[in-house]
């Protein structure tokens, strides 16, 4: 069985400062790793993935996750939000040569102007 | 090039009644899924197909059925709605570890 765990149900940043979301999984083999975004009334959108090579992986919009593996985290993180970010993140896992996703329970990330 | 679509966006039933929520898709992608999503609960996988005439059971599968006949489409259907149902449906298709998902159906079960 693999489980993803989100620890932080609710984020709120000030507009500029950073912030990091924590994401960390259970799985007894090797998984890929994904962050996925839900912007408010709408179906999620893959943020960015982690399939092999570069442990530091980035999204067109400035966020950017880095794959420990040691720790199982894939923890999310941007310098500087904007009020456009505001959203809700799911952190998901699946096996290699598995295609189903498990995905965490999110977090709501709300932006203070 | 539409992607996901779902139909309806939104829906009322009373305890026992039937519906179909439908789904479709242009992408000629052979995996699609059914999720529900619940406040503090993330997304739970209810059923999924692999390609047309293939469908399996996610992690939430009872109180659904699906079945795939074509590509393009993959129904889902309540066949006796209880309030527990209350939920957002999403349908997704996936293409390389990446999933594609629809704008959602919110459903109330009254």
């Amino acid at each position: 069985a693999q489980s993803v765990t989100q620890l932080d149900s609710q984020v709120p940043v000030f507009e500029e400062a950073p912030v990091e979301l924590r994401c960390n999984y259970s799985s007894s083999v090797s998984v890929y790793l994904f962050w996925y975004v839900q912007y408010p009334n709408q179906g999620l959108q893959l943020l960015l993935k982690y399939l092999s090579g570069s442990t530091l992986v980035e999204s067109i919009n400035g966020f950017e996750a880095e794959f420990n593996k040691s720790q199982t985290s894939f923890h999310l993180r941007k310098p500087s939000v904007h009020i456009s970010d505001t959203a809700e993140y799911f952190c998901a896992i699946s096996n290699f040569g598995n295609e189903k996703l498990t995905f965490g329970t999110g977090t709501r990330l709300t932006i203070i102007p | 090039n539409a992607g996901v679509t779902q139909t309806p966006k939104f829906q009322v039933l009373k305890t026992g009644q039937s519906m179909t929520l439908q789904c479709a898709q242009d992408m000629n992608h052979e995996y699609m899924s059914w999720y529900r999503q619940d406040p503090g609960m993330g997304l739970r996988l209810i059923h999924y197909s692999v390609g047309a005439g293939i469908t399996d059971q996610g992690e939430v599968p009872n109180g659904y059925n699906v079945s795939r006949s074509t590509t393009e489409d993959f129904p889902l259907r309540l066949l006796s709605a209880a309030p527990s149902q209350t939920s957002v449906y999403f349908c997704a298709t996936r293409l390389d570890y990446e999933q594609y998902f629809g704008p959602g159906t919110r459903l109330t079960v009254t």
